[in-house]
């Protein structure tokens, strides 16, 4: 069985491009979420959708965005780069949002982002 | 908002060391997950836990819950342990708060 797959795997932009990241998820999986990981620190939440609906967001600016298609795939858009969206994004899927005492998440490889 | 601590930052041990990580996090929780992750970026979730102690292999995770603790041990360290190991809580409806990480080094 595939695991959770990431296009692409690297990507350059320049500052004021956008740029659209796409997930797929485990087979079964109706839950995707999304993270940023800057060089050194640990990834931080962007969004977690399930069935179609955002059902979290973190503190990040409306530049931000993502939506989640029937078959469960994602996409999340950045507009209006800027250097520090630089870093490898994260996608996370798992069975449900939450259940009672946590689903477990599975990581993709990430889409490594460098804004120029 | 959570916040997930990790200690030590930075450990280098000789292979066979018995390892231990740990994670503190401020606010009650559901669930901890660690996370191993290797260079080039990918994440493996090695063990997600509420309560009590887990083992898989050469790896234990356990968790006090009354602490706001959790720690990771590793026995019979091996060159290929070397990665990050990640710690991330789950509290309330957004997704998982991480820390930063320990960088994990083992040598021959």
């Amino acid at each position: 069985d595939a695991g959770v797959t990431q296009s692409p795997t690297h990507l350059i932009k320049t500052r004021g491009q956008h740029v659209t990241l796409r997930c797929s998820p485990i087979s079964g999986h109706k839950s995707v979420s999304w993270y940023q990981q800057v060089l050194g620190q640990g990834p931080q939440f962007i969004f977690q959708y399930y069935e179609k609906e955002e059902r979290g967001r973190g503190n990040f600016p409306d530049r931000f965005s993502a939506r989640q298609f029937p078959n469960y795939s994602s996409e999340l858009n950045v507009n209006a780069l800027l250097l520090g969206d630089s870093a490898l994004y994260l996608c996370a899927s798992s069975l449900a949002p939450r259940l009672a005492g946590g689903a477990e998440q599975f990581f993709g490889p990430g889409t490594r982002l460098t804004v120029l | 908002k959570n916040e997930v601590e990790q200690s030590p930052q930075n450990l280098t041990a000789q292979e066979g060391e018995f390892i231990t990580i740990n994670c503190s996090y401020s606010v009650g929780i559901s669930a901890l997950h660690w996370l191993q992750q290797h260079p080039g970026g990918g994440i493996v979730s090695l063990f997600m836990l509420s309560s009590g102690k887990k083992k898989h292999g050469r790896l234990i995770a356990t968790i006090n819950i009354q602490e706001k603790h959790s720690s990771l041990h590793i026995t019979a360290s091996h060159p290929r342990d070397s990665a990050v190991y990640i710690c991330a809580v789950r509290g309330g409806a957004d997704g998982l708060t991480f820390g930063k990480g320990t960088h994990l080094i083992i040598q021959p």
